[in-house]
């Protein structure tokens, strides 16, 4: 079955930089996008980054985009997301998702926290 | 970006009766190329991801109840739950996936009255 196991998350100060990882199995990895979607603490759901199959296209919210990166490495069907000049409000339960015929999220990994505090 | 607002916020139902929930897009998100609604929603329970309810606006997601319904087009949606079960305590979520940023309504809470 499809499973996606993130991990990473910790406490960090603000300005510091941060990488998630997804691990995913129970499926062709290479053959889906893949995305982040972050919640913060009692808040709603955060899109925060996609990239396609194959790697070769990205896109990224506004809150994130200039500091975060997406990547993914299909050889050890790994999902990253490099997290730089983190801000307190970048404090969230960061899931990856995969999407199921077209970009809903159909699976979901249990999250990393992420809390960015001096 | 698209904007997604939900209504109400929290909505109280007594046990079996209807819950009915509101999203808003600030543009429409029917493909006219394929007549679909790129609109899904979600249901989370708390310290929990959430469970995929609905696509397409109106698609079940497969082992979803068949009190869970979703209709709507274009710029306004409902998520219908027929007879409220003490399991459907939860938040609901919907969200556009038209166009990057695939942006999520606000959420309502749902809670037995």
């Amino acid at each position: 079955q499809v499973q996606l196991v993130e991990s990473g998350g910790g406490v960090v100060q603000p300005g510091r930089s941060l990488r998630l990882s997804c691990a995913a199995s129970g499926f062709t990895v290479s053959s889906y996008a893949l995305h982040w979607v972050r919640q913060a603490p009692g808040k709603g759901l955060e899109w925060v980054a996609v990239i396609s199959y194959d790697g070769s296209n990205k896109h990224y919210a506004d809150s994130v985009k200039g500091r975060f990166t997406i990547s993914r490495d299909n050889s050890k069907n790994t999902l990253y997301l490099q997290m730089d000049s983190l801000r307190a409000e970048d404090t969230a339960v960061y899931y990856c998702a995969r999407p199921e015929g077209g970009p809903y999220f159909h699976h979901w990994g249990q999250g990393t926290l992420v809390s960015v505090s001096s | 970006d698209i904007v997604m607002t939900q209504s109400p916020d929290s909505l109280a139902v007594s046990l079996g009766e209807r819950a009915t929930i509101n999203c808003k897009s600030s543009q429409s998100v029917l493909y006219n190329s394929n007549n679909k609604n790129y609109l899904a929603w979600y249901q989370q329970k708390p310290g929990q991801p959430p469970k995929l309810l609905i696509y397409w606006a109106s698609t079940r997601d497969s082992g979803v109840p068949d009190r869970f319904s979703g209709s709507g087009s274009g710029t306004d949606f409902t998520l219908t739950i027929s007879s409220l079960q003490a399991e459907d305590v939860a938040v609901y979520y919907c969200q556009q996936y038209y166009s990057t940023p695939y942006t999520f309504g606000q959420g309502t809470k749902l809670e037995i009255k």
